[in-house]
């Protein structure tokens, strides 16, 4: 079964550029989740998708987006890039969005804006 | 509301000798608690989870937590270190407020491996 893959894995942005992020969840996963990891702020949660619907959101401002697809692969994207933007971004995905339910992590995309 | 505090931010141990990783933390629900491990450069990885079973649990790669409700602890133990256990821990509590699930991560413990 392959796990959850993100694209692109690494990337270089200019400050107000904007950026997309790809999710594709493990099969059968019906729930999203982004977070941002920096060594200043660790892990932080950006947003939760469930069945196309945005569940939940963290404290970010609205530059931060997301959506999910039918296939329930995700996307998020920053627009008006930042330097404090640069980051791990990293998805994970669940069965459903019980709170027993174990995540499983893609291995990241790592966004350098510069 | 919730929050965790893991009590090291880093932790040195020889190979072959004991590992401890200190996590409290504090619910509102009747929380789920889980350690997830996380190697340079990659995702995390479940090491293991307490959904209110038995309070002691055990996961991969030889690592166990024991849930202690009376001191709101989730200590991850280990009895003998691995060379291949450097890399940085993460405690998650999980609990439902509003109706949604709510996951806080610890601010991450690493663990140093010496020879």
């Amino acid at each position: 079964k392959a796990g959850v893959t993100q694209t692109p894995r690494y990337l270089i942005k200019t400050r107000g550029q904007q950026v997309t992020l790809s999710c594709s969840p493990i099969s059968g996963h019906r729930s999203v989740s982004w977070y941002q990891q920096t060594p200043g702020q660790g892990l932080q949660f950006l947003f939760e998708y469930f069945s196309e619907t945005q569940r939940n959101k963290g404290n970010f401002p609205g530059r931060f987006s997301g959506r999910q697809f039918s296939n329930s692969r995700s996307e998020m994207n920053v627009s008006t890039l930042e330097l404090g933007d640069s980051a791990l971004y990293l998805c994970a995905s669940s069965l459903g969005a019980g709170a027993k339910e174990e995540l499983f992590f893609g291995e990241g995309s790592r966004l350098t804006v510069l | 509301a919730q929050s965790v505090t893991q009590l090291d931010s880093h932790v040195s141990v020889s190979e072959g000798t004991p590992v401890l990783l200190r996590c409290n933390y504090s619910s509102s629900y009747s929380p789920s608690l889980f350690w997830y491990v996380q190697h340079p450069n990659k995702g995390l990885q479940l090491l293991l989870k307490y959904t209110s079973a038995a309070t002691l649990v055990k996961g991969i790669n030889g690592f166990e937590a024991e849930f202690k409700k009376s001191e709101t602890s989730f200590h991850l133990t280990k009895p003998s270190a691995h060379m291949s256990d450097a890399a940085e821990y993460f405690c998650v509590v999980s609990g439902r407020g509003t109706g949604r699930r709510a996951l806080t991560f610890g601010s991450g413990t690493r663990l140093q491996v010496q020879p």
